[in-house]
This record gives structure tokens, sequence and C-alpha cells, in this order.
């Protein structure tokens, strides 16, 4: 069975400041990992994923995401934030075989980014 | 125009009663998914159709139902709504086969008083 544990379910930074959101899954196959952004009364949206390609997956918004094997973890990242990246973040596995159709999510980081 | 649309958007509505939220899509998906949201809890998948004919439940479907109308369309229905659904529903689509992303409509926020 696939799950995600979201370190952190609020990150507060500075605008300009590195943004970390952490991400850690547990998954008996390859897995493949995605991050998701909601804003304010708005849908998921895709932000990136990792389907067993580069390690390193550049997504939308400037963000982007290491998969590393050894930590079982895919930490988003952005270099400086804006404060139009104030926003809840989902990480998400997928499943596989016969259940590859399904996404279990993590509980969400809610990042604030103060001015 | 939205890929994922939902309707109503907003909805409050009494104990007891019986309430519908639809689903249309134009991306030509042939998967299709219901998912509740509560703060905290992540999502949760409530059920999920691969076509017209192949309806499952998933994770907390008690207390709900779905019709798939045509490969465009899915309907959430709540046959007798208690307070403990109020939640924020999301309707979402992926392609068939493959472990693919899943693409999100813009959510019901539903509240039963």
């Amino acid at each position: 069975a696939q799950s995600v544990t979201q370190l952190g379910s609020h990150v507060s930074v500075s605008e300009g400041a590195l943004v970390l959101l952490r991400c850690n899954y547990s998954s008996s196959v390859p897995p493949y990992l995605f991050w998701y952004v909601q804003y304010p009364n708005q849908g998921l949206q895709l932000l990136l994923k990792y389907t067993s390609a580069a390690t390193l997956v550049k997504g939308i918004n400037g963000f982007e995401a290491e998969f590393k094997k050894s930590e079982t973890s895919f930490h988003l990242t952005k270099p400086s934030a804006h404060m139009s990246d104030a926003a809840e973040y989902f990480c998400a596995v997928s499943g596989s075989g016969g259940s590859n159709y399904k996404l279990t999510f993590g509980k969400g980081t809610l990042l604030t980014v103060n001015p | 125009d939205a890929d994922v649309t939902q309707t109503p958007r907003n909805r409050i509505t009494k104990t007891g009663k019986r309430i519908m939220l639809e689903c249309s899509q134009t991306k030509g998906h042939d998967r299709m998914y219901w998912y509740r949201q509560d703060p905290g809890l992540g999502l949760q998948l409530i059920y999920y159709s691969f076509d017209v004919k192949d309806i499952n439940k998933g994770e907390i479907s008690d207390g709900y139902s779905v019709s798939r109308q045509a490969q465009a369309k899915f309907s959430l229905s709540l046959e007798s709504a208690i307070p403990n659904q109020t939640a924020l529903y999301f309707c979402a689509t992926s392609e068939g086969q493959g472990r693919n992303e899943q693409y999100f409509g813009p959510g019901t926020r539903l509240t039963v008083t």
C-alpha cells in the first residue's frame, strides 16, 4: 500500500525567501509522485510529476522537486517565494498494478508568504 | 472554458434532503472520480468510474451514490444528507491505463444544516 506524509501542516516564509515543502512517501513499487497546489476557492492544479525519468523535476511557477529514493522523499522547493504562492500544497503517490488509478494524498501543507 | 466543471459551486441543504452534485468534462478521459476534502484530512476517494459501465466504491462511499450518465458526466448523490457530510467535494478525471495524473474541477462547497 502507498502512503504519503507531509511534514508541517503550515509553513510560513517571507517574500523572496526559499520555499521548502517536505513530502515522504511509502510505496511497494517504484513510485509515481505528484505535487498539486490548491489556491483559495479553487480545485487542485498539477504543479509537477515524477515518473521515473529525471530525479529533478521542474514544474510550473518556478517550482521543482527532487526524487531521492534513499530518503523516500520528494520535497518541493522554490528559490524565491512570491505572494502569489500562498496556497495549500498536496503531495500524492500513485498506486500500482490493479490500483494504478489511485492517488493517495498527503494531508496538505498550507504555505503563507509574508511581505 | 474549464476542462472539468462542477455544479453547483455552493449549496446549503437541510438534514434528510436528497442532493445531487454534477460533474462534466471535456478532456475526453475515461476515468472519473469523486473526492471529499475536509480541513486537515487531505482528499478521500468516494467513488470512481473507469467507464460508463464500470463504477466502484472508494474509501468512504457510505451515504453516497453515483451515476455515470455518459463518458463526460459523473454525478454524486447524497440520498439523505447529514451534517457530517458538510465538506468540499471535488470531481476529477484521468486518462485510462497507466499511473496518470488527475485533473480536478473547481469543487462544490456543501453545507448540511
